[in-house]
């Protein structure tokens, strides 16, 4: 079945520091990749998607570029915040099939 | 546009209560979701609807759980019994074609169960 890997966390930056992490999936056909985010005490919300190969997602400085020749979707933001702690999910959707979400990686920014 | 509502935000009961989680998705969306979120296993889908009706229930983890959408604009979980190992956070969520099905979540629903 699909499936969505990334990269272990806990990730700990310095404010202003450059952030990657890195998500691969695994599917069949095309299917459409989105990057969520879970602050503390709150509920997933959509952060950008990208639903065809080559597409760049885009919001609040983060961006993923649909990579269909390495099966990746990684999420990257030029200078990071004490406010981007948070938890990151990487997720698939392939049509007729259920959500595909990672296990989340988890960011702290530190001042 | 107001997005997925969820109540209540956060039920306290003790083992063998009755629990009833609700859920409003956002008007237009005609697939809903459940999920449980614990840190042990993380995020887990429970059931989902599509047009109200129950397409995927192999989630839930026992005869003790059971979901109703009876019409498009509200959803319940029910936990009877409850059980300490039940404690969680519950998410609802909810898609359409028109969002290319991304899923929009509500603030979830915290149940501590003693």
């Amino acid at each position: 079945g699909d499936s969505v890997t990334q990269m272990e966390g806990p990730v700990t930056l310095s404010e202003e520091a450059f952030l990657t992490i890195n998500c691969t999936y695994t599917a069949t056909g095309y299917p459409s990749l989105f990057w969520y985010v879970q602050y503390p005490g709150e509920g997933l919300q959509l952060l950008l998607k990208a639903t065809k190969a080559d597409d760049k997602g885009s919001n609040k400085g983060f961006e993923a570029t649909y990579r269909k020749e390495t099966t990746s979707f990684h999420l990257e933001k030029g200078s990071v915040q004490v406010s981007d702690s948070a938890v990151y999910f990487c997720a698939l959707h392939n049509y007729g099939q259920n959500f595909v979400f990672g296990p989340g990686t988890r960011l702290s920014v530190l001042p | 546009d107001a997005g997925v509502i969820q109540s209540p935000r956060h039920e306290v009961t003790e083992m063998g209560q009755e629990v009833t989680l609700r859920c409003k998705p956002i008007s237009g969306h005609n697939s809903l979701f459940w999920y449980r979120q614990t840190m042990m296993r993380g995020l887990e889908l429970l059931i989902y609807f599509n047009n109200n009706v129950p397409i995927d229930d192999s989630g839930m983890p026992e005869d003790r759980f059971s979901a109703k959408m009876p019409n498009a604009s509200f959803s319940t979980l029910k936990i009877q019994p409850s059980e300490p190992r039940d404690s969680a956070v519950y998410f609802c969520a909810s898609s359409s074609p028109g969002t290319n099905f991304a899923q929009y979540f509500g603030p979830g629903t915290r149940l501590t169960v003693t």
